[in-house]
């Protein structure tokens, strides 16, 4: 696609559901990242996918999240059990590998009541 | 792993004054600097970036200077507009960490009219 597309854009859950997180990047990038966005707070790494290669799943918070990508394609990430923490934004981000920044999507506004 | 501070938090200028915000890293493997903007609601938009090999990049109003030997990089606005108004985040990375990008914790930028 022309963009990093995520859905859904808003997401308003019950504590202790699980919520699923959609990311589809821009075709034919390679590398494929999520962060967490606190209100009014910068953004914080959650994981990364480079092709087929194992994930780099050190900013995860817990174990309560996961995420997976199939191939070069898209990506779900999942956060069970919510607390109300976990409010935030959640934006996903999907670059070429060594070309440098990233194009970031608008995000998925998470609010756990 | 890395750590990127970013100074100050907040900064008001008047309209056509300059603007700097200056960030400091942790791994000297760190060899890419994007900066982006994000408007209220809005996703990250990349602005300007530098890489390792150069010390100073500039595009039009917006310029990036790098000091390697001292871990730091800054961003320079200058003859700012009240459409600057935003919170700028920097960010850094390694080419052997695979792209992953660590962000600091942002400037909220003022231009008043």
């Amino acid at each position: 696609g022309a963009g990093v597309s995520q859905s859904p854009s808003n997401k308003v859950t019950e504590k202790g559901k699980d919520v699923e997180l959609r990311c589809d990047p821009i075709s034919g990038h390679t590398a494929l990242y999520w962060y967490r966005q606190r209100l009014g707070q910068g953004l914080e790494f959650l994981i990364y996918f480079q092709g087929n290669s194992a994930p780099d799943k050190s900013g995860l918070p817990s174990d309560r999240f996961s995420a997976e990508r199939t191939g070069e394609s898209v990506s779900t990430l999942t956060i069970q059990r919510t607390q109300q923490e976990d409010s935030a934004v959640y934006l996903c981000a999907s670059s070429l590998v060594g070309a440098g920044g990233y194009t970031f999507g608008s995000g998925t506004r998470l609010t756990v009541v | 792993g890395e750590n990127v501070e970013q100074h100050p938090s907040t900064l008001s200028v008047q309209e056509g004054d300059s603007a700097v915000i200056k960030c400091t890293y942790s791994d000297s493997a760190s060899n890419y600097f994007p900066w982006y903007k994000q408007e209220l609601g809005k996703r990250p938009q990349l602005i300007i970036d530098i890489r390792s090999n150069v010390g100073e990049k500039k595009d039009q109003r917006i310029a990036v200077t790098l000091n390697k030997t001292a871990k730091h990089f800054s961003l320079h606005i200058t003859e700012t507009q009240p459409e600057d108004s935003a919170v700028y985040f920097c960010a850094a990375s390694a080419y052997n960490q695979g792209g992953k990008l660590i962000f600091g914790q942002g400037t909220e930028l003022s231009v008043k009219p």
